[in-house]
């Protein structure tokens, strides 16, 4: 039974650009939020997404966008890249109305130059 | 969000008991207290979680103050494998099934020396 899983694991990027991170769920969940680590701080929560909906936003900017698709995979965009944007992008899934636990991925590095 | 107070860092020595404290003041009665660590290059992985009472599983062990205001994660036998960072977050069972969302502080930053 695969995990989370996230691609690609490592990226870079310069300002201005646009990037695209994906992430598969596990198994039978149907519930995926990310969330943004930069270096030496925990994450935060940057929007979920269910039935293909966003359902909650953390405090981000508009640049950061989302989709998910009826496969419950998802999609987190970031446009117009700033050198602040760099950090670890973590994707984790849940099963909504089951247990409130949530299953990471390993997270997508993302480097702005 | 009620907020969580944890020590920056702790170290342990391998095979010895560790328990690694959390304060939570402001706690309301509908959150629960939830522990999830985050080893080096991975993301952050459930570790226990409990409303009232003391809880156990194969990981560790979860210690609640009889008036919820604190908290202590026990690994029985800390082992190499267990140097990560722990996280201690409050969420409304209700409310965070709905959203994913977990508030992550800084956590405790654990050390075990063989």
């Amino acid at each position: 039974d695969a995990g989370v899983t996230q691609s690609p694991t490592h990226l870079i990027k310069t300002r201005g650009q646009q990037v695209t991170l994906r992430c598969s769920p596990k198994s039978g969940h149907d519930t995926v939020s990310w969330y943004q680590q930069a270096l030496g701080q925990g994450p935060q929560f940057i929007f979920q997404y269910y039935e293909e909906e966003e359902r909650q936003r953390g405090n981000f900017p508009d640049r950061f966008s989302g989709h998910q698709f009826p496969n419950y995979s998802s999609e987190l965009n970031v446009n117009a890249l700033l050198l602040g944007d760099s950090a670890l992008y973590l994707c984790a899934s849940s099963f909504t109305g089951g247990s409130e636990k949530l299953f990471f991925g390993s997270g997508t590095q993302l480097s702005v130059l | 969000d009620a907020k969580t107070t944890q020590p920056n860092s702790m170290e342990s020595n391998e095979e010895e008991p560790v328990h690694l404290p959390c304060n939570h003041s402001t706690i309301s009665g509908t959150d629960y207290i939830h522990w999830y660590r985050q080893l080096p290059s991975q993301g952050p992985e459930y570790v226990i979680h409990g409303l009232t009472s003391n809880v156990n599983n194969r990981m560790a062990s979860l210690a609640i103050a009889e008036d919820r205001k604190s908290s202590t994660l026990i690994l029985h036998r800390a082992t190499l494998r267990d140097a990560a960072v722990y996280y201690c977050i409050l969420s409304n069972e209700g409310g965070s099934s709905n959203t994913g969302k977990l508030i992550f502080g800084q956590g405790t930053t654990l050390q075990v020396k063989p």
